[in-house]
C-alpha cells in the first residue's frame, strides 16, 4: 500500500552525464512533491521540490519534472558530479503529512 | 552546530528491554516528527508533534510512546522492545505543521533489537 515509488533501488552514471531519477505515486491528492538527498550516517536533506499545480522547477543543476496524468516525476542532474553520490529520495504531501517512497542510489563515476 | 541531532547513533539491546531515543532540534522551529525506516527503505511517519501538542500519531504499537517537553525536543521511548523494531529512526523538524515545509532530519538513529 506505498503510495510513493521508487522501481530503480539503484543508478550509475558517468561524470558530466546526465541522470534521470524516477519516482511514481498512486494518490492523486498529493499536492507537493519534493526530493531528497542522503549521504550515509546522514539524514535526508532537503533538495528540490514543485507544486501540483507545475509541470517543472529547476534550481541550478536539479530540475524535477511533475507528470500529473502519468502520476510520474523525475528529478534530472545536469551535469551529474561524484559529488552527487548519494540515496535519493522522493516524498509527496497531502493532508500534513509526507510519503517517502525507498530511495534510489545513485552512483556518479568520475 | 548541528540543527537536528538524535541520540544516541546506534543501539544494540535485547529483546523486552526499554529504550530511549532523543531528538532536539535548535532551529526554532514549531513542529517535530519521527519516522521510521524499515527493511524496505521506506521512510514512514510515526509522530509528529507541535508546540509539544501530538497532532499526527499514525498506526504505531502503543509501547512507542513520544514525549515533548518542550518544543525543541521530542523523545521517543520503547517499550518491551520486539525484534521487528529493528530499523533507522529519523527524527525531523519544521517550522510549521500542515503545510509544505521543508523538514529537517537528524542523522540517524541505528536500532538493532537481539
Amino acid at each position: 500500500d506505498q503510495q510513493v515509488k521508487q522501481n530503480s533501488p539503484s543508478l550509475s552514471v558517468q561524470e558530466g552525464r546526465i541522470s534521470i531519477l524516477n519516482c511514481d505515486y498512486t494518490n492523486s491528492m498529493f499536492d507537493y512533491f519534493l526530493w531528497y538527498k542522503k549521504y550515509p550516517a546522514e539524514g535526508p536533506t532537503f533538495l528540490i521540490s514543485i507544486s501540483s499545480i507545475k509541470d517543472k522547477n529547476e534550481d541550478g543543476r536539479f530540475t524535477v519534472f511533475l507528470n500529473k496524468s502519468a502520476k510520474h516525476l523525475s528529478l534530472h542532474i545536469v551535469p551529474s558530479q561524484p559529488g552527487d553520490s548519494a540515496v535519493y529520495f522522493c516524498a509527496a504531501h497531502n493532508f500534513n503529512k509526507f510519503y517517502f517512497g525507498s530511495g534510489t542510489k545513485l552512483n556518479v563515476k568520475p | 552546530d548541528t540543527a537536528v541531532s538524535q541520540t544516541p547513533k546506534y543501539l544494540v539491546t535485547q529483546m523486552g528491554n526499554d529504550k530511549s531515543i532523543k531528538c532536539e532540534q535548535n532551529l526554532g522551529h514549531d513542529t517535530m516528527y519521527w519516522y521510521k525506516q524499515d527493511s524496505k527503505k521506506f521512510l514512514k511517519i510515526m509522530f509528529s508533534y507541535n508546540n509539544k501538542e501530538l497532532i499526527i500519531n499514525e498506526t504505531v504499537p502503543n509501547r512507542f510512546s513520544p514525549k515533548s517537553p518542550d518544543k525543541a525536543h521530542l523523545n521517543l521511548h520503547i517499550n518491551s522492545l520486539e525484534l521487528g523494531d529493528s530499523a533507522v529512526y529519523f527524527c525531523a523538524s519544521s517550522a510549521f505543521p500542515g503545510t509544505r515545509e521543508t523538514q529537517y532530519f537528524g542523522p540517524g538513529t541505528r536500532l538493532l533489537v537481539l
